[in-house]
């Protein structure tokens, strides 16, 4: 059964970076028509995607989060991972990381999430 | 690319039947027939209950259905129980690989 787990630090210091990482276990990040992202969703309000990534290192993000988001892709470890420049306490939230179902660059749905990890800014 | 609109809140009695709506634009909702409900419960990850406007993944109850009119898609479920409560939130396709998701709506089983 597919798990992903996400993981990094639980408290960033203003300006700085946020950086996890997603770990794929029971499966291959590699499988085809399957892309993986990361959804946010600040304490008390809803869920933001707020990017995508193919296991070829094909990059989707959101317009409003581009100029500060990098996601990346590790296929030997079966990893993904993401960084989020310039924080401020509007990315105080908590951070998931899912499977997205795709097929030619259409997403379809999210059908494997993590725990979610939340992620603190503040110093 | 804006938030897809949801009432903030809805509830119904054990057994009744209540529809959230999703409302969007002919850029997302309109557009793609690839709207995904979650169901998410207080401090859990969320959870797919419709796919492609009305399907089921498997081990969904049959209680839930979606369908799309137009610009707006909605979730209905039927035979409300106590385990529905919960919030849920509606995703949609926004195109150039991007996604949207609803602002989420709060279900209250009186």
């Amino acid at each position: 059964q597919l798990q992903l787990q996400e993981s990094g630090p639980g408290l960033v210091k203003p300006s700085e970076t946020l950086s996890l990482t997603c770990t794929v276990s029971g499966g291959s990040i590699s499988s085809s028509y399957y892309y993986w992202g990361w959804i946010r969703q600040p304490p008390g309000k809803g869920l933001e995607w707020i990017g995508s990534i193919y296991h070829s290192g094909s990059t989707y993000y959101n317009p409003s989060l581009k100029s500060r988001v990098s996601i990346s892709v590790d296929t030997s470890k079966n990893q993904f991972s993401l960084k989020l420049s310039s924080v401020t306490a509007a990315d105080t939230a908590l951070y998931y990381c899912a499977r997205i179902y795709g097929s030619g660059r259409v997403y379809y749905f999210m059908d494997v999430w993590g725990k979610g990890t939340t992620v603190t800014v503040s110093s | 690319q804006s938030a897809l609109t949801q009432p903030a809140s809805v509830s119904g009695s054990p057994g009744q039947s209540i529809t959230i709506s999703c409302t969007g634009t002919s850029s997302d909702v309109g557009s793609y027939n690839l709207v995904s409900w979650y169901q998410q419960h207080p401090g859990k990850a969320p959870k797919l209950m419709i796919y492609e406007g009305s399907k089921r993944p498997s081990g969904v109850s049959n209680r839930f259905s979606g369908s799309k009119s137009d610009n707006t898609a909605s979730l209905t479920i039927s035979g409300l129980q106590a385990e529905d409560e919960a919030d849920y939130y509606c995703c949609s396709y926004a195109g150039s690989t991007t996604l949207v998701f609803g602002g989420g709506t709060k279900l209250t089983v009186l």
